[in-house]
C-alpha cells in the first residue's frame, strides 16, 4: 500500500497570501497519478487537480499542482476567503489511498 | 447534471450487517468505475472499495477486506456496498464517488460525489 504523507497538518495564512501544501508518497507514482481535493465542513470533497497538475473543470487558475515521483505540491497563488478548507491528496497508481489532509485556516 | 444519491445507512449493532445503495443519474453509468469512500467523525477520507465498469476489477482497503462486498447493477444505474461483521470503527459517513475519466480499472481520481449516508455501529 502506498502511504501519502501531507504537510503541514495545519497552515495558517491570510487572504491574499500564497499557500503551498505538500504530499509525499512512500514510493514513486508512475505517470503522476495523484489528485488533490478540497473539503469544506458539511460538504463532500471536490476534485481540484488530477494527474498531478491538471485542473478539473471549473477550478480557478489560482490553484495549481506540480510534482512527480514521490513529491507533489498544491499551490494556491492568492488565497480567497472561500479557499480556507481541508485539502487531501490521493494517489491512483494502484488501489487508491488518501493523505491525512492539511487544514488551511485563516490567520 | 451528474448526481449520486446514497441511502441505506443507519444505527446497527456490532457484528450485524447493512447494505448501502447509490443511485446515479446524469451520466452514462456503465462507462465508469465507481468507488466507496468513508469519513469517520472528525477524521480524514478513507478509500473503502472500487469496482470497474463491468465488475471485472474490484478492490478493497485492507481494513474492510473479507467483510465488505461492492457490487453494481448497470441496468439500474446503481452501486452497492454490503457491510458484514460491522465494528464500531466502521462508524462513518459513506460516500459514493464516480471515477474521473473512462478506463477499465478503478484506479482513478473521483470527480462526482454524493452527500453520503451515515453508518453508526454501536450497541
Amino acid at each position: 500500500e502506498i502511504v501519502l504523507t501531507q504537510s503541514p497538518g495545519t497552515l495558517s495564512l491570510s487572504p491574499g497570501e500564497r499557500a503551498t501544501l505538500s504530499c509525499r508518497a512512500s514510493q514513486s507514482l508512475s505517470s503522476s497519478y495523484l489528485a488533490w481535493y478540497q473539503q469544506k465542513p458539511g460538504q463532500a470533497p471536490r476534485l481540484l487537480i488530477y494527474d498531478a497538475s491538471s485542473r478539473a473543470t471549473g477550478i480557478p487558475d489560482r490553484f495549481s499542482g506540480s510534482g512527480s515521483g514521490t513529491d507533489f505540491t498544491l499551490t494556491i497563488s492568492r488565497l480567497e476567503p472561500e479557499d480556507f478548507a481541508v485539502y487531501y491528496c490521493q494517489h491512483y497508481d494502484s488501489s487508491p489511498t488518501f493523505g491525512r489532509g492539511t487544514k488551511l485556516e485563516i490567520k | 447534471e451528474m448526481q449520486l444519491v446514497e441511502s441505506g445507512g443507519g444505527l446497527v449493532q456490532p457484528g450485524r450487517s447493512l447494505r448501502l445503495s447509490c443511485a446515479a443519474s446524469g451520466f452514462t453509468f456503465d462507462d465508469y468505475a465507481m468507488h466507496w469512500v468513508r469519513q469517520a467523525p472528525g477524521k480524514g477520507l478513507e478509500w473503502v472499495s472500487g469496482i470497474s465498469w463491468n465488475s471485472g476489477s474490484i478492490g478493497y482497503a485492507d481494513s474492510v477486506k473479507g467483510r465488505f462486498t461492492i457490487s453494481r447493477d448497470n441496468a439500474k444505474n446503481s452501486l452497492y456496498l454490503q457491510l458484514n461483521s460491522l465494528r464500531p470503527e466502521d462508524t462513518a459517513l459513506y460516500y459514493c464517488a464516480k471515477s474521473f475519466g473512462i478506463g477499465y480499472y478503478y484506479y482513478s481520481a473521483m470527480d462526482v460525489w454524493g452527500q453520503g449516508t451515515t453508518v453508526t455501529v454501536s450497541s
